[in-house]
């Protein structure tokens, strides 16, 4: 339903500097996780995917780290800028594949 | 060239209306869905259409009737419009379905820019 009651975590950043937006997650069945980024006033984008067999990978200044024991990822930007100012979604997905589902999202606020 | 394009952006209309967003893709995609966001960015899938075919209703009230006439077009129709109904409507498409029990290659949705209904 509605996320009523929820406020959209903020993590503030000052430019240049690395960020880490967490997502915990409660499937122990998750197999499969994606981030995605939204700027103001647009629609979702993804960023960067990772499957349970693996525990790190890297794009292009991100890398997500995953950890099954404690059912927690994270999204490590580096070198912050002014452009990575948005909300970020993690995604599980778990072995049914049957939809891309979004957590609450964290908001990344970028300091001049 | 905008690969999933939504109309209207903006949606302004009184409780009781019935209107439609309208949604096109030219990604050559097979699978469009339509998510809610509310105002606390809290983004719910509503319908998802493999090839014309409804694979995901969910539990969507069934004043929400989408509509996808080609494989390129997923339409939202919604009748008796209440005020909860007020959110950014996305559309999204993607390369390959879920929810056959194979494993994709990619999770990767490709959103539009939303549309904003806002219900007075």
């Amino acid at each position: 339903g509605e996320s009523v009651g929820l406020h959209l975590p903020t993590l503030s950043v000052q430019e240049g500097d690395n960020s880490i937006i967490n997502c915990a997650y409660s499937n122990s069945a998750s197999d499969y996780f994606i981030w995605y980024k939204q700027e103001s006033g647009k629609g979702p984008q993804f960023i960067i995917d990772i499957r349970s067999n693996m525990d790190k990978r890297q794009g292009q200044r991100v890398t997500v780290l995953l950890n099954k024991t404690v059912k927690h990822l994270s999204l490590q930007i580096a070198a912050t800028q002014p452009g990575d100012s948005a909300v970020y979604f993690c995604a599980p997905m778990d072995k049914s594949y049957q939809k891309v589902t979004f957590g609450i999202g964290t908001k990344l606020q970028v300091i001049p | 060239d905008t690969a999933v394009s939504q109309t209207p952006k903006y949606l302004v209309t009184q409780m009781g209306n019935d209107k439609s967003i309208k949604c096109e893709q030219n990604l050559g995609h097979d699978t469009m869905y339509w998510y809610k966001q509310d105002s606390k960015k809290f983004l719910k899938i509503m319908f998802s259409y493999n090839n014309k075919e409804l694979i995901i209703n969910e539990t969507v009230p069934n004043r929400f009737s989408p509509k996808s006439p080609d494989k390129a077009h997923l339409n939202l129709h919604i009748n008796s419009l209440e005020l909860g109904d007020s959110a950014v409507y996305f559309c999204a498409s993607s390369q390959e379905p879920f929810g056959t029990g194979r494993i994709p290659d990619t999770g990767e949705l490709f959103f539009g820019e939303g549309s904003r209904l806002t219900v007075l």
